[in-house]
């Protein structure tokens, strides 16, 4: 299994400003995902982090709203952008380290005032 | 800390009990599965997986079931502890690549 780390554990910030939240892999992986969970829900992924281009996102995810970089095969970034209320969730880092499964880290939860 | 759970469905369940947590899923294409096991404030932990080419898959103390004709897969936690308590959430990947989607969740709660 894979031990994921995530930067910061948690925030408080205001409206229209960016948070960049950082994920730090103990292995190389090939696949790195960033989710939203919001608050009593399941997770839904925002994207897929690809190493070397640009991230692959799901439907109602904007690259505009939620830049990605994935610059090595351990480390990625996910950027809040904007904020508003709406954006307060749990935003959470996986990696995949064997053929499919996936490992996540702690989480970073986000509150926007 | 911060609770996932809230709105969740509960299934409550005596220590030493077991338990049996449900999930069904929609994608007959759905070709691996994952059971998580979430703790307030944590990151999902992986439990146990399970390829479609099984039915039934081992691991301590657990034991999950696919049934293909139905759709439907199940956790079963042998002699529940309190530290079984957290959110349970079932994930399928499906359409090839990595992609995985997660059901609803549900809240376990030990009771002693």
């Amino acid at each position: 299994s894979a031990v994921i780390s995530q930067k910061p554990s948690r925030d408080i910030c205001q409206r229209g400003t960016s948070l960049t939240i950082q994920c730090q892999v103990d292995s190389q992986v090939t696949m790195m995902f960033w989710y939203r969970q919001q608050p009593g829900q399941s997770l839904t992924l925002i994207a897929t982090a690809n190493q070397g281009s640009e991230a692959t996102y799901e439907s109602g995810f904007v690259i505009d709203k939620f830049p990605i970089s994935r610059p090595n095969l351990t480390f990625s970034t996910l950027t809040v952008s904007n904020m508003s209320p709406e954006d307060s969730s749990i935003y959470l880092c996986s990696a995949g380290a064997g053929r499919y499964e996936q490992y996540f880290g702690p989480g970073t939860r986000l509150t926007v005032t | 800390g911060e609770s996932v759970g809230l709105h969740l469905p509960t299934l409550s369940v005596q220590e030493g009990d077991n338990s049996i947590i449900n999930c069904a899923y929609s994608n007959s294409a759905s070709d691996y599965f994952i059971w998580y096991k979430q703790e307030s404030g944590k990151g999902p932990q992986f439990i146990i997986d399970i390829r479609s080419n099984m039915d039934k898959r081992q691991g301590q103390r657990v034991t999950v079931l696919l049934n293909k004709t139905v759709k439907h897969l199940s956790l079963q936690i042998a002699a529940t502890q309190p530290g079984d308590s957290a959110v349970y959430f079932c994930a399928e990947r499906a359409g090839g690549g990595n992609k995985l989607t997660f059901g609803t969740g549900t809240q376990l709660k030990v009771e002693l």
